[in-house]
């Protein structure tokens, strides 16, 4: 199986700041790389696809980037409403695995 | 873009089994696969399996095979995903979702099902 990390697994922001939350896998997945958000309570929600593209009716501010093993979501002038959990998903091979999470919060 | 509705929670014994559905709207049914998720209180995602229903195939996580049925009923626009022998570990929010049309990216979630399982 494809083992997916994420760092850091917490992070403090402010409104407005620009962060940047890390995703690694195990073992190339070409560009197989997706980022969800989600919100206690509520489903995930698709932000990004394939490294980089973004899904239909996410802000711009949400960007994605990487290829092989080594990834990146970064958020720019982050939003009240973007303070939530992150999680980066591997759609290269079965089982479809999922990074540990990041979670967002208000400094 | 597809609307998934799921079943309502469910409190189950250790032992035995649980189905939740997840109906859809929108689309053609049968168009799309169909993953399943679980989250276990305060925990991360994981895959639990997936029905392609053009080509009539199913796929399960290995640690799932022998206990876990998903199924589609393309009349209704419905599909099921069946968990047997079920334990305290499996306690977890349960959720379907689609895929789109960039492969395995799931752009329509249920709101998930919280199946509990105790004594």
């Amino acid at each position: 199986d494809i083992q997916m990390t994420q760092s850091p697994s917490s992070l403090s922001a402010s409104v407005g700041d620009t962060v940047t939350i890390t995703c690694r896998a195990s073992q190339t997945i070409i560009s197989y790389l997706n980022w969800y958000q989600q919100k206690p309570g509520k489903a995930p929600k698709l932000l990004i696809y394939a490294a980089s593209s973004l899904q239909s009716g996410v802000p711009s501010r949400f960007s994605g980037s990487g290829s092989g093993t080594d990834f990146t979501l970064t958020i720019s002038s982050l939003q009240p409403e973007d303070f939530a959990t992150y999680y980066c998903q591997q759609s290269h091979s079965m089982p479809f695995t999922f990074g540990p999470g990041t979670k967002l919060d208000i400094k | 873009q597809v609307q998934l509705v799921q079943s309502g929670a469910e409190v189950k014994k250790p032992g035995s089994s649980v189905k939740v559905s997840c109906k859809a709207s929108g689309g053609t049914f049968g168009s799309y696969s169909i993953s399943w998720m679980r989250q276990a209180p305060g925990q991360g995602l994981e895959w639990i399996g997936r029905f392609i229903p053009f080509l009539d195939i199913t796929n399960y996580a290995q640690k799932f095979r022998g206990r876990l049925t998903i199924t589609a009923d393309k009349s209704t626009g419905t599909a099921y995903m069946e968990l047997r022998s079920l334990r305290s570990e499996d306690t977890a929010v349960f959720y379907c979702a689609t895929e789109g049309d960039d492969g395995v990216v799931w752009d329509s979630w249920g709101q998930g099902t919280l199946v509990t399982v105790s004594s």
